[in-house]
């Protein structure tokens, strides 16, 4: 089964610094991977995802990812913080391609940007 | 606008009691998935429907219940079996299409047991 890797719960970063929250994944198939952002008491949204092809996707708010199959993983970056960047992030696997929608989370990320 | 409705927001609960959440899609999504989020725990997977009058049950379905009786609703019943059902609910949708994956979720439902 697939599996997702988040290091570091709490992470905090200067205003204006890069953003940088490292996910390692588990998976028997090539995988579709995810980066999902959530603000306090609200739902998942979709910050960006990787299917196939070009292995740097840039998604909403500044963020992207860069897919290395070699090191199993997909960390998300941002060059310059911002204060609306607070919030907890999450990185998750799927095997859909193989027909298998189930999406594995890692625990989570909360950022706290600090002024 | 279309999304996923989740209700009520906030639900508080006696010990012993059982507990309906909804969830209501107008996304036209076959799929439709049921996680529990715990702090520091990330999002657990309780029941899945990939569609009309068939779920399966997920990671820790045990204390849980779900029907699917039609394409745009899949309630989550929590039952007294459940041990610590307080926590954040979480609904969301997906298309059975093997180029996304993409799950789209509802604003959430948090539980709190007294």
């Amino acid at each position: 089964a697939q599996s997702v890797t988040q290091l570091g719960s709490h992470v905090s970063v200067s205003e204006g610094a890069l953003v940088l929250l490292r996910c390692n994944y588990s998976s028997s198939v090539p995988p579709y991977l995810f980066w999902y952002v959530q603000y306090p008491n609200q739902g998942l949204q979709l910050l960006l995802k990787y299917t196939t092809g070009a292995t740097l996707v840039k998604g909403i708010n500044g963020f992207e990812a860069e897919f290395k199959k070699s090191e199993t993983s997909f960390h998300l970056t941002k060059p310059s913080a911002h204060m609306s960047d607070a919030a907890e992030y999450f990185c998750a696997v799927s095997e859909a391609f193989y027909g298998n929608n189930r999406l594995a989370f890692g625990k989570g990320n909360q950022v706290v940007v600090i002024p | 606008d279309g999304g996923i409705t989740q209700s009520p927001k906030y639900l508080f609960r006696k010990e012993g009691q059982n507990v309906t959440l909804s969830c209501e899609q107008n996304l036209n999504h076959d799929a439709m998935y049921w996680y529990r989020q715990d702090p520091g725990q990330g999002l657990r997977l309780i029941y899945y429907s990939q569609i009309v009058n068939d779920f399966q049950k997920g990671d820790i379905a045990e204390g849980y219940s779900v029907s699917r009786e039609k394409k745009e609703s899949f309630p989550l019943t929590v039952t007294s079996a459940q041990k610590n059902p307080t926590a954040f609910y979480l609904c969301a949708s997906s298309l059975p299409d093997r180029d996304t994956g993409e799950l789209f979720f509802g604003e959430g439902s948090r539980l709190t047991v007294l």
